[in-house]
């Protein structure tokens, strides 16, 4: 199974910070993997998929880069509603596997 | 407008089995592939298990944690989607989320849309 690792696993930032969040694959993925949004007691939201591409509707300061098995998610300028959890998911191959998440306070 | 809303989702004991439902509406479900995605009170996100379209024979996948218990099945005819889960242990315990997946010319990116989830107790 392929392991992504988050990190930091906890960010505390202050609104109109820019923040970036890491995620780790054990084995190669090229661009297969996406970047949700989750805020408490909500479903996720996907922001990124094939690692760059902006969702449909995902505000511009959200953007995401990597290849291989190095990937990160970056926050431009920090948002009061971007105060949610951040998941990685690698879509390359079975089992599909999440990252531990990355939860975003507000400093 | 595109929705998924899940439903079945109930307190039952270990050893228990239990059917949760998936309702879409707004796409044609049948061209999709979809899957269960779940979440233990407090923890992170796991993937559970997928139905490929209708193009792709409706052939599935599963986590190994559930594999050979949970069984992902769907009706195109009711735009519908179904987990049947069986020997259910007090681990299974989570939220239950059914979720649009989006793959194109055989590649596959994300899960785009999502229903907002139900609830799965397993206690004695």
């Amino acid at each position: 199974d392929i392991q992504l690792t988050q990190s930091p696993s906890f960010l505390s930032a202050s609104v109109g910070d820019r923040v970036s969040i890491t995620c780790r694959a054990s084995q190669g993925i090229s661009s297969n993997l996406g970047w949700y949004q989750q805020k408490p007691g909500k479903a996720p939201n996907l922001l990124i998929y094939a690692a760059s591409t902006l969702q449909s509707g995902v505000p511009s300061r959200f953007s995401g880069s990597g290849s291989g098995t190095e990937f990160t998610l970056t926050i431009s300028s920090l948002q009061p509603e971007d105060f949610a959890t951040y998941y990685c998911q690698q879509v390359n191959s079975y089992p599909l596997t999440f990252g531990g998440g990355t939860k975003v306070e507000i400093k | 407008e595109v929705q998924l809303m899940e439903s079945g989702g109930d307190l039952v004991q270990p050893g228990g089995s239990l059917r949760l439902s998936c309702a879409t509406s707004g796409f044609t479900f049948s061209d999709y592939y979809m899957d269960w995605v779940r979440q233990a009170p407090g923890k992170g996100l796991e993937w559970v298990g997928r139905s490929r379209n209708k193009a792709n024979n409706y052939t599935t996948e599963y986590a190994a944690s559930v594999k050979g218990r949970f069984t992902v099945s769907r009706d195109d005819s009711k735009n519908s989607l179904y987990l049947q889960m069986n020997s259910l242990k007090t681990e299974d315990t989570a939220v239950y989320y059914c979720a649009r997946h989006v793959c194109h010319s055989g590649r596959c990116y994300a899960s785009d849309i999502w229903g907002q989830g139900t609830m799965v107790t397993v206690s004695s």
